[in-house]
Protein backbone atom coordinates (compact mmCIF):
# COMPACT_ATOMS: atom_id res chain seq x y z
CA UNK A 1 0.00 0.00 0.00
CA UNK A 2 1.11 3.62 -0.10
CA UNK A 3 3.70 4.72 2.44
CA UNK A 4 3.77 8.19 3.73
CA UNK A 5 6.87 9.65 4.93
CA UNK A 6 7.50 13.21 7.58
CA UNK A 7 10.60 15.26 7.73
CA UNK A 8 11.94 16.25 9.85
CA UNK A 9 10.86 14.32 12.89
CA UNK A 10 11.60 17.24 15.17
CA UNK A 11 12.42 21.01 14.92
CA UNK A 12 13.00 23.45 17.19
CA UNK A 13 13.20 26.89 15.93
CA UNK A 14 13.75 30.09 17.74
CA UNK A 15 10.79 32.64 16.87
CA UNK A 16 10.89 34.03 13.99
CA UNK A 17 12.46 31.87 11.99
CA UNK A 18 10.95 30.23 9.05
CA UNK A 19 11.10 26.62 7.93
CA UNK A 20 10.03 23.97 5.74
CA UNK A 21 8.04 20.29 6.27
CA UNK A 22 8.43 17.90 3.33
CA UNK A 23 5.61 14.90 3.08
CA UNK A 24 6.81 12.42 0.42
CA UNK A 25 4.12 9.67 -0.82
CA UNK A 26 4.91 5.93 -3.09
CA UNK A 27 2.26 6.62 -5.19
CA UNK A 28 -0.21 8.89 -7.49
CA UNK A 29 -2.97 10.60 -5.00
CA UNK A 30 -5.91 12.85 -6.03
CA UNK A 31 -5.66 14.53 -2.59
CA UNK A 32 -3.42 15.22 0.15
CA UNK A 33 -4.08 17.14 2.86
CA UNK A 34 -1.85 19.12 6.16
CA UNK A 35 -3.10 19.28 9.65
CA UNK A 36 -1.50 21.12 12.67
CA UNK A 37 -2.81 19.04 15.65
CA UNK A 38 -2.23 21.88 19.20
CA UNK A 39 -0.96 20.98 22.42
CA UNK A 40 -4.97 19.94 23.16
CA UNK A 41 -5.12 17.58 20.48
CA UNK A 42 -7.72 19.26 18.40
CA UNK A 43 -6.62 18.45 14.16
CA UNK A 44 -6.88 21.72 12.32
CA UNK A 45 -6.84 21.73 8.81
CA UNK A 46 -4.48 23.94 6.98
CA UNK A 47 -4.39 23.19 3.27
CA UNK A 48 -6.31 20.93 1.16
CA UNK A 49 -3.90 20.70 -1.97
CA UNK A 50 -3.86 17.58 -4.51
CA UNK A 51 -1.64 20.08 -6.76
CA UNK A 52 -0.09 23.42 -6.88
CA UNK A 53 0.98 26.21 -4.29
CA UNK A 54 -1.73 27.70 -2.01
CA UNK A 55 -1.12 30.23 0.35
CA UNK A 56 -2.76 31.43 4.05
CA UNK A 57 -0.90 33.61 5.75
CA UNK A 58 2.32 33.16 6.88
CA UNK A 59 1.55 29.76 5.92
CA UNK A 60 1.89 28.18 2.54
CA UNK A 61 2.06 24.56 0.85
CA UNK A 62 2.96 22.87 -2.81
CA UNK A 63 2.21 20.01 -3.65
CA UNK A 64 3.85 18.07 -6.71
CA UNK A 65 2.26 15.16 -7.74
CA UNK A 66 4.28 14.09 -10.23
CA UNK A 67 7.49 14.09 -7.84
CA UNK A 68 4.93 12.57 -5.00
CA UNK A 69 5.72 15.07 -2.95
CA UNK A 70 4.32 18.01 -0.80
CA UNK A 71 6.33 21.31 1.42
CA UNK A 72 4.95 22.75 4.10
CA UNK A 73 6.13 26.41 4.40
CA UNK A 74 6.14 28.04 7.81
CA UNK A 75 7.06 31.94 7.60
CA UNK A 76 7.93 34.13 10.91
CA UNK A 77 7.23 31.17 13.28
CA UNK A 78 5.21 32.16 16.39
CA UNK A 79 5.47 30.21 19.71
CA UNK A 80 1.38 29.24 18.70
CA UNK A 81 2.63 27.77 15.94
CA UNK A 82 4.38 24.83 18.18
CA UNK A 83 2.80 21.31 17.83
CA UNK A 84 2.77 18.50 15.49
CA UNK A 85 2.04 18.64 11.61
CA UNK A 86 0.66 15.53 9.78
CA UNK A 87 -0.22 15.21 6.29
CA UNK A 88 -2.82 12.43 5.08
CA UNK A 89 -3.01 10.72 1.42
CA UNK A 90 -5.94 8.58 0.65
CA UNK A 91 -4.87 4.80 -0.60
CA UNK A 92 -5.17 3.68 -3.87
CA UNK A 93 -8.91 3.10 -5.17
CA UNK A 94 -10.21 3.29 -1.68
CA UNK A 95 -11.81 5.68 0.99
CA UNK A 96 -9.16 5.10 3.60
CA UNK A 97 -6.56 7.97 4.64
CA UNK A 98 -3.05 7.22 5.45
CA UNK A 99 -1.68 9.69 7.99
CA UNK A 100 2.28 10.46 8.67
CA UNK A 101 3.93 10.49 11.31
CA UNK A 102 3.91 13.46 11.85
CA UNK A 103 6.74 16.57 12.35
CA UNK A 104 6.67 17.89 16.20
CA UNK A 105 7.35 21.57 16.07
CA UNK A 106 8.24 23.36 19.28
CA UNK A 107 9.11 27.61 18.22
CA UNK A 108 10.96 28.82 21.30
CA UNK A 109 10.23 32.88 22.36
CA UNK B 1 -22.00 27.16 14.07
CA UNK B 2 -21.34 23.84 11.86
CA UNK B 3 -18.66 21.48 13.15
CA UNK B 4 -18.03 18.10 14.61
CA UNK B 5 -19.09 17.54 18.36
CA UNK B 6 -17.41 14.54 20.51
CA UNK B 7 -18.24 12.87 24.07
CA UNK B 8 -16.86 13.20 26.47
CA UNK B 9 -14.08 14.79 26.35
CA UNK B 10 -12.34 12.77 29.05
CA UNK B 11 -13.35 8.94 30.07
CA UNK B 12 -12.43 6.47 32.65
CA UNK B 13 -13.13 2.71 32.27
CA UNK B 14 -12.57 -0.14 34.65
CA UNK B 15 -11.48 -3.06 32.52
CA UNK B 16 -13.91 -5.34 32.07
CA UNK B 17 -16.18 -2.24 31.13
CA UNK B 18 -18.03 -1.40 27.26
CA UNK B 19 -18.23 1.91 26.90
CA UNK B 20 -19.45 4.32 24.24
CA UNK B 21 -17.50 7.34 22.14
CA UNK B 22 -20.40 10.10 20.98
CA UNK B 23 -19.67 11.81 17.72
CA UNK B 24 -21.89 14.35 15.85
CA UNK B 25 -21.88 16.06 13.16
CA UNK B 26 -24.26 19.01 11.44
CA UNK B 27 -22.51 19.93 8.37
CA UNK B 28 -24.12 17.51 6.37
CA UNK B 29 -21.27 15.02 5.72
CA UNK B 30 -22.05 11.76 4.00
CA UNK B 31 -19.17 9.97 5.33
CA UNK B 32 -17.93 9.57 8.81
CA UNK B 33 -14.49 8.51 10.20
CA UNK B 34 -12.99 6.94 13.69
CA UNK B 35 -9.24 7.33 14.61
CA UNK B 36 -7.54 6.20 17.19
CA UNK B 37 -4.07 8.07 18.65
CA UNK B 38 -1.21 6.68 20.81
CA UNK B 39 1.17 8.92 22.52
CA UNK B 40 3.99 10.70 19.69
CA UNK B 41 2.38 8.79 17.27
CA UNK B 42 0.11 9.21 13.92
CA UNK B 43 -3.52 8.37 13.58
CA UNK B 44 -5.03 4.67 12.37
CA UNK B 45 -8.43 4.26 11.06
CA UNK B 46 -10.33 2.15 13.27
CA UNK B 47 -13.93 2.43 10.93
CA UNK B 48 -15.63 4.11 8.52
CA UNK B 49 -19.01 5.03 6.93
CA UNK B 50 -19.76 6.17 3.70
CA UNK B 51 -23.54 6.41 3.82
CA UNK B 52 -26.13 5.96 6.94
CA UNK B 53 -26.77 2.23 7.30
CA UNK B 54 -23.49 0.96 6.32
CA UNK B 55 -19.60 0.76 7.87
CA UNK B 56 -16.68 -0.83 7.21
CA UNK B 57 -13.49 -1.92 8.96
CA UNK B 58 -10.37 0.29 8.84
CA UNK B 59 -6.51 -1.06 9.77
CA UNK B 60 -7.67 -1.68 13.26
CA UNK B 61 -11.23 -2.71 13.94
CA UNK B 62 -10.76 -5.64 16.13
CA UNK B 63 -12.09 -4.48 19.46
CA UNK B 64 -14.69 -1.97 18.73
CA UNK B 65 -18.25 -1.76 16.98
CA UNK B 66 -20.23 1.12 15.26
CA UNK B 67 -23.50 1.81 14.31
CA UNK B 68 -25.09 4.55 11.63
CA UNK B 69 -28.35 4.56 12.09
CA UNK B 70 -28.72 8.52 11.72
CA UNK B 71 -26.18 10.67 8.85
CA UNK B 72 -25.29 13.10 11.74
CA UNK B 73 -24.05 10.40 14.40
CA UNK B 74 -21.60 7.54 14.20
CA UNK B 75 -20.90 6.27 17.90
CA UNK B 76 -17.95 4.35 18.48
CA UNK B 77 -18.01 1.28 21.37
CA UNK B 78 -14.86 0.24 22.79
CA UNK B 79 -15.77 -3.26 24.27
CA UNK B 80 -13.95 -5.28 27.02
CA UNK B 81 -12.03 -7.38 23.69
CA UNK B 82 -10.12 -3.80 22.70
CA UNK B 83 -6.80 -5.30 24.41
CA UNK B 84 -5.43 -1.41 24.86
CA UNK B 85 -7.89 0.56 24.61
CA UNK B 86 -5.93 4.01 26.65
CA UNK B 87 -6.30 6.44 23.85
CA UNK B 88 -6.78 9.64 21.76
CA UNK B 89 -9.77 9.17 19.60
CA UNK B 90 -10.86 11.05 17.09
CA UNK B 91 -14.04 11.24 14.49
CA UNK B 92 -13.98 13.31 11.61
CA UNK B 93 -16.24 13.83 8.56
CA UNK B 94 -16.23 14.63 4.95
CA UNK B 95 -18.61 15.07 2.12
CA UNK B 96 -17.91 12.89 -0.23
CA UNK B 97 -16.11 9.56 1.03
CA UNK B 98 -12.38 10.07 0.52
CA UNK B 99 -12.86 14.08 0.31
CA UNK B 100 -11.18 16.40 2.80
CA UNK B 101 -11.98 15.91 6.06
CA UNK B 102 -12.73 17.36 9.25
CA UNK B 103 -12.21 16.79 12.95
CA UNK B 104 -13.85 16.93 16.43
CA UNK B 105 -11.96 17.46 19.36
CA UNK B 106 -11.62 14.63 20.16
CA UNK B 107 -11.69 11.88 23.34
CA UNK B 108 -9.13 10.56 25.72
CA UNK B 109 -10.12 7.36 26.93
CA UNK B 110 -7.96 5.80 30.05
CA UNK B 111 -8.54 2.37 31.35
CA UNK B 112 -7.97 1.80 35.18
Amino acid sequence: GIQVEQSPPDLILQEGANSTLRCNFSDSVNNLQWFHQNPWGQLINLFYIPSGTKQNGRLSATTVATERYSLLYISSSQTTDSGVYFCAVPRTGGFKTIFGAGTRLFVKA
Amino acid sequence: DGGITQSPKYLFRKEGQNVTLSCEQNLNHDAMYWYRQDPGQGLRLIYYSQIVNDFQKGDIAEGYSVSREKKESFPLTVTSAQKNPTAFYLCASSIPPGDEQFFGPGTRLTVL
